[in-house]
């Protein structure tokens, strides 16, 4: 079936430093991917859709200056926190819809901790 | 942004009982589907639904997909503790690569 890596699946950084997040479709060509943050005992918060070529839509009140998304190839996006702060502290989980299918893959997740 | 009403909430249940947990929504989708979400991981997809009035199984897990288009149940029978985990309907309406529509959760805790 479909499969979405996602990396790393834990962080810890200091305030101030930026982290890069990983998705990749390893099976399958994602045109598109979406990037879900998610606290904790809450359901998925859609932060921005990610287009393979050209630029992401950010939900409202999603920071585009923050969460830097790059999805430069059709098997990868990568989400960057830049200048992380502690309350960038949480979940973030990527997810694509394979082509052809209806179905929606979600990676494993990326717990990052900011210290 | 738009989001499924699911309930309920949470269940605290005896290890052998039926389960069972319904989304609704205001507006019509195409696709129902549910996931299970375990602690540290992603949502992995348990059913999907594409028709209205379809009841589609997946081992003690059955799922149908109101005839309104609306709404979604899901029904765990004979529950087991590896049943436990936060359990999530989703929709989305077909049109291009457009996200999934998430509900707020059931939150399942299995007594054994």
């Amino acid at each position: 079936g479909a499969v979405v890596s996602q990396h790393p699946s834990r962080v810890i950084c200091k305030s101030g430093t930026s982290v890069k997040i990983e998705c990749r479709s390893l099976d399958f060509q994602a045109t598109t991917m979406f990037w879900y943050r998610q606290f904790p005992k809450k359901s998925l918060m859609l932060m921005a859709t990610s287009n393979e070529g050209s630029k992401a839509t950010y939900e409202q009140g999603v920071e585009k200056d923050k969460f830097l998304i790059n999805h430069a190839s059709l098997t990868l996006s990568t989400l960057t926190v830049t200048s992380a702060h502690p309350e960038d502290s949480s979940f973030y989980i990527c997810s694509a819809r394979v082509a052809g299918d209806y179905g929606y893959t979600f990676g494993s997740g990326t717990r990052l901790t900011v210290v | 942004g738009q989001q499924l009403n699911q309930s309920p909430q949470s269940m605290f249940i005896q290890e052998g009982e039926d389960v069972s947990m319904n989304c609704t929504s205001s507006s019509i989708f195409n696709t129902w589907l549910w996931y299970k979400q375990e602690p540290g991981e992603g949502p992995v997809l348990l059913i999907a639904l594409y028709k209205a009035g379809e009841l589609t199984s997946n081992g003690r897990l059955t799922a149908q997909f109101g005839i309104t288009r609306k709404d979604s149940f899901l029904n765990i029978s004979a529950s087991i503790p590896s049943d436990v985990g936060i359990y999530f309907c989703a929709g989305y309406r077909n049109s291009g690569n457009t996200p999934l529509v998430f509900g707020k959760g059931t939150r399942l805790s299995v007594i054994a």
